[in-house]
């Protein structure tokens, strides 16, 4: 079984839609998780950072993270085509190393 | 706004042949990895470096991969010689690597690579 474990896909919905997009873990000792976007052909970047538990919001995008549940998720609120990419979560037990899921494709219809 | 920059973007080459990947870290990130993603999966962690020593490289195909960050600067990523399971995408990545609450990686466009 792998560390992290993401559905990887593909996701499709229609335009101005909520997106939900969710990761499990197996390891207590993640502190740090973060969610990457990463369009096709390019490197991956950084959407969302939090620290143990709790949610963060930032314009469109909420991550909650429940660490009794071992469960972290990404919402998008109002998704638009340009949403359409691959969502990667990562997490860390603050040993300076990601360790990631296998990403989740997501598809925003117009 | 400070990026990691790598190239080429692109490199195809034949089964055998030597290829070279370079990286330079956003200025001041004293932590930079090197990954390989493959299709529809998530990076796969090669080598991990702190200043110019390697910190991790347990994932690192010794037989046929080699990096070197000499001055703790601009790295390099070698495979020598290419097999048809190398083509991936090989990610460059930095961070300050001075505190674990800002363990956020910073990556590069990749340089996508393609084995004839």
């Amino acid at each position: 079984q792998k560390e992290v474990e993401q559905d990887p896909g593909p996701l499709s919905v229609p335009e101005g839609a909520i997106v939900s997009l969710n990761c499990t873990y197996s390891n207590s000792a993640f502190q740090y998780f973060m969610w990457y976007r990463q369009y096709s052909r390019k490197g991956p970047e950084l959407l969302m950072y939090t620290y143990s538990s709790g949610n963060k919001e930032d314009g469109r995008f909420t991550a909650q993270v429940d660490k009794s549940s071992k469960y972290i998720s990404l919402f998008i609120r109002d998704s638009q085509p340009s949403d359409s990419a691959t969502y990667l979560c990562a997490m860390s037990g603050g040993n300076y190393q990601l360790i990631w899921g296998a990403g989740t494709k997501l598809i925003i219809k117009p | 706004e400070a990026e990691v920059a790598q190239s080429p973007r692109y490199k195809i080459t034949e089964k055998s042949q030597a290829v070279a990947f370079w990286c330079d870290p956003i200025s001041g990130h004293a932590t930079l990895y090197w990954y390989r993603q493959i299709l529809g999966q998530g990076p796969e962690l090669l080598v991990q470096f702190q200043d110019e020593s390697v910190v991790d490289d347990s994932q690192l195909p010794k037989d046929r991969f080699s990096a070197e960050r000499l001055k703790g600067v601009d790295s390099t990523l070698k495979i020598q010689p290419a097999e048809l399971g190398d083509s991936a995408m090989y990610l460059c990545a930095s961070t300050t690597g001075t505190s674990a609450r800002s363990d956020t990686q910073y990556f590069g466009p990749g340089t996508r690579l393609t084995v004839l």
